[in-house]
């Protein structure tokens, strides 16, 4: 079974600009969650989609936005994009099933976004 | 490799002892928490989880102890070996009930095995 792809693995870019990151989840998951890694801030949540409709969000401005596809393929995007956006993005695919069923994320293996 | 960390605390251990890494939780609503393992370029690994209402779940050479009253959580390795050697992170989800999605991360601690 392929686990988590996630597209570019390495990205470089210039203030300003924008992105989108492209992450494939495990065959059958419906769940996509995003989170944003720096040495300073750690592992911070993103945003979570499910069946195409985002479920929750982290606290992150908007210039950070997602979207998921009817094959659960999701994409993050960020504009104008500053030099504290350097970080090692990740998403993660579960089951996703609610009603107290806890499913194991499954992460890929990062985009590591630089911005110059 | 890439670096997930610059300022994480540090365990070092001899190979074939114990270890014991540790983690304060933030949200008392918080019913479900997982232990991942990242190595250098990959994504975090599941290693074990705990629901709220249990203290202790083993897995294999791996123990998680969950204290609610002081919100703390362990990760014990049993006879550590070199490829333990990592960044382990424990992750609460916060309390948002069935939807898992939204994990909410520690700082992480460096494990380092010396054979």
């Amino acid at each position: 079974k392929a686990g988590v792809t996630q597209t570019p693995r390495y990205l470089i870019k210039t203030r300003g600009q924008q992105v989108t990151l492209s992450c494939s989840p495990i065959s059958g998951h419906r769940s996509v969650s995003w989170y944003q890694q720096t040495p300073g801030q750690g592992l911070q949540f993103l945003f979570e989609y499910f069946s195409e409709t985002q479920r929750n969000k982290g606290n992150f401005p908007g210039r950070f936005s997602g979207r998921q596809f009817s094959n659960s393929r999701s994409e993050m995007n960020v504009s104008t994009l500053e030099l504290g956006d350097s970080a090692l993005y990740l998403c993660a695919s579960s089951l996703g099933l609610a009603g107290g069923v806890y499913n194991e994320q499954f992460f890929g293996p990062g985009t590591r976004l630089t911005v110059l | 490799g890439e670096s997930v960390g610059l300022h994480l605390p540090t365990l070092s251990v001899q190979e074939g002892d114990n270890s014991i890494i540790n983690c304060a939780y933030s949200n008392s609503a918080s019913d479900y928490f997982i232990w991942y393992k990242q190595e250098s370029g990959k994504g975090p690994q599941f290693i074990i989880d705990i629901r709220s209402n249990m203290d202790k779940r083993q897995g294999q050479r791996v123990t998680v102890l969950l204290n609610k009253t002081v919100k703390h959580l362990s990760l014990q390795i049993a006879a550590t070996q070199p490829g333990d050697s990592a960044v382990y992170f424990c992750a609460e989800n916060g309390g948002y009930g069935g939807s898992q999605g939204n994990l909410i991360f520690g700082k992480g601690t460096k494990l380092s095995v010396k054979p």
